[in-house]
């Protein structure tokens, strides 16, 4: 498929232990937004990796939380030492550029034990 | 600091009525789409405006842009039960230089 994949699509976790959690945008798309929703909530903004700047981390809610693009395609999100607090579907969304529309996968559901 | 800010945050209407979701910022937005997203699911675009009162129609849905290009309507004409969902609209701001997104209004549509 063209679309946003991520993987997996379920995790579950013990307290404490570490996730990695990807997404494989669509190709040629130099954008890139990792999101956190909760059940029935808006989207809370993580990251933005836009081509090679600098990523916008401003919405990582603690230093447990890392995310990494590697030459520009594939995305990491990692979550150190994993609390209850961060259970929620992490929505990853990738565009061609700054100002077009996003494209979102259908997210990983983390729940964490 | 939401820059959007979306009203009702929760509609539950019969089928058949009608219902408008609004989309409010101090900000102005070089564009802004709308968003459906149903459960299990990421959003799925529905609209892009850029334009300054802009009015686009997809079937029984108007979106509107304000002329100051700050605001936002969604209006759904006879509801159906299909159209359950989140509908989140999203700006792209050039000063955050990335886009932002709305609190999301669940919209509730009984047979």
């Amino acid at each position: 498929g063209a679309g946003v994949s991520q993987s997996p699509s379920n995790k579950v976790t013990e307290k404490g232990k570490d996730v990695e959690l990807r997404c494989d945008p669509i190709s040629g798309h130099t954008a890139l937004y990792w999101y956190r929703q909760s059940l029935g909530q808006g989207l809370e903004f993580l990251i933005y990796f836009q081509g090679n700047s600098a990523p916008d981390k401003s919405g990582l809610p603690s230093d447990r939380f890392s995310a990494e693009r590697t030459g520009g395609s594939v995305s990491t999100l990692t979550i150190q030492r994993t609390q209850q607090e961060d259970s929620a579907v992490y929505l990853c969304a990738s565009t061609k550029g700054a100002n077009s529309p996003l494209h979102f996968g259908n997210g990983t559901r983390l729940t964490v034990t | 600091t939401q820059l959007l800010k979306q009203s009702p945050q929760f509609l539950s209407i019969q089928e058949g009525e009608n219902l408008t979701v609004y989309c409010n910022s101090s900000s102005v937005f070089s564009s802004l789409q709308w968003y459906r997203q149903e459960p299990g699911e990421g959003p799925v675009l529905l609209v892009t405006v850029v334009t300054g009162g802009e009015v686009k129609k997809l079937k029984r849905l108007t979106f509107q842009f304000g002329d100051a290009r700050k605001d936002s309507s969604l209006h759904i004409t006879a509801a159906q039960p299909g159209d359950t969902g989140l509908y989140l609209c999203a700006g792209f701001n050039t000063n955050a230089g990335k886009s932002t997104f709305g609190d999301g209004t669940t919209l509730t549509v009984k047979p």
